[in-house]
């Protein structure tokens, strides 16, 4: 356990589905991060949220909107995806500090399948 | 831009010692971290080093010289539970806490 929450764990939906990933952080941590890691391929970084502010999108497609409406909570709006949006799912958290390592402490991710 | 290099796969046998490269090429570095991850699981820190030289805990150790852009992972008495994924993330600094992470090196522990 990490502190670090995300459900669901497994999603499996249709291209014209609407759904939502959950990511809640107990560390009390000030940013938030979504990543997506696809198979034999390196940790993108989709957004981070600082002190509940957007700070970074990293040309996301809108099909995926975040939103982070405290510290401790940041969802992941999901629709009309495509099937190369499989893939793994991994919210972090961290304690912005200036000059700091800012270690990234990761949730166990949501598993999505997109048919 | 910021890009990090390290190997895709490494092998090696239990009992054995095994260190996993990572070179960086970025326009701000604070430091280096590395984080492993296995298949399935969420990556999870392992360590960090802000200073050039030797960072030891337990059987895991980092390194970075700061001077050659690079840093190694080094993992001894190897066990089977060490086959993983192992990433190593430079932190920027200079007001940018985000990470820029390498595409990680799958270590794989022979019996």
């Amino acid at each position: 356990e990490t502190g670090v929450t995300q459900t669901p764990r497994h999603l499996v939906m249709g291209m014209t589905n609407k759904k939502s990933l959950k990511c809640e952080q107990h560390l009390g941590h000030n940013a938030m991060y979504w990543y997506k890691q696809s198979a034999k391929k390196p940790l993108e970084l989709m957004f981070v949220y600082s002190l509940e502010e957007r700070v970074e999108n990293n040309s996301v497609p809108s099909r995926f909107s975040p939103e982070c409406p405290n510290s401790s909570h940041l969802f992941l709006h999901l629709h009309t995806l495509q099937p190369e949006d499989s893939a793994l799912y991994l919210c972090a958290s961290s304690q912005d500090r200036a000059g700091g390592s800012d270690t990234q402490y990761f949730g166990p991710g949501t598993r999505l399948t997109v048919l | 831009g910021q890009s990090l290099e390290q190997p895709s796969e490494v092998t090696a046998v239990e009992g054995a010692i095994v260190q996993i490269n990572c070179t960086y090429q970025t326009s701000g570095f604070y430091g280096l971290s590395w984080y492993q991850q296995h298949d399935g699981g969420a990556p999870t820190f392992l360590s960090y080093n802000a200073l050039d030289g030797l960072e030891e805990t337990g059987r895991f150790s980092s390194f970075l010289s700061r001077s050659d852009s690079y840093g190694y992972l080094l993992l001894q008495e190897l066990q089977m539970k060490d086959s993983a994924s192992y990433f190593c993330a430079a932190s920027l600094g200079g007001g940018s806490y985000i990470p820029t992470f390498g595409r990680g090196t799958s270590l794989i522990v022979h019996p």
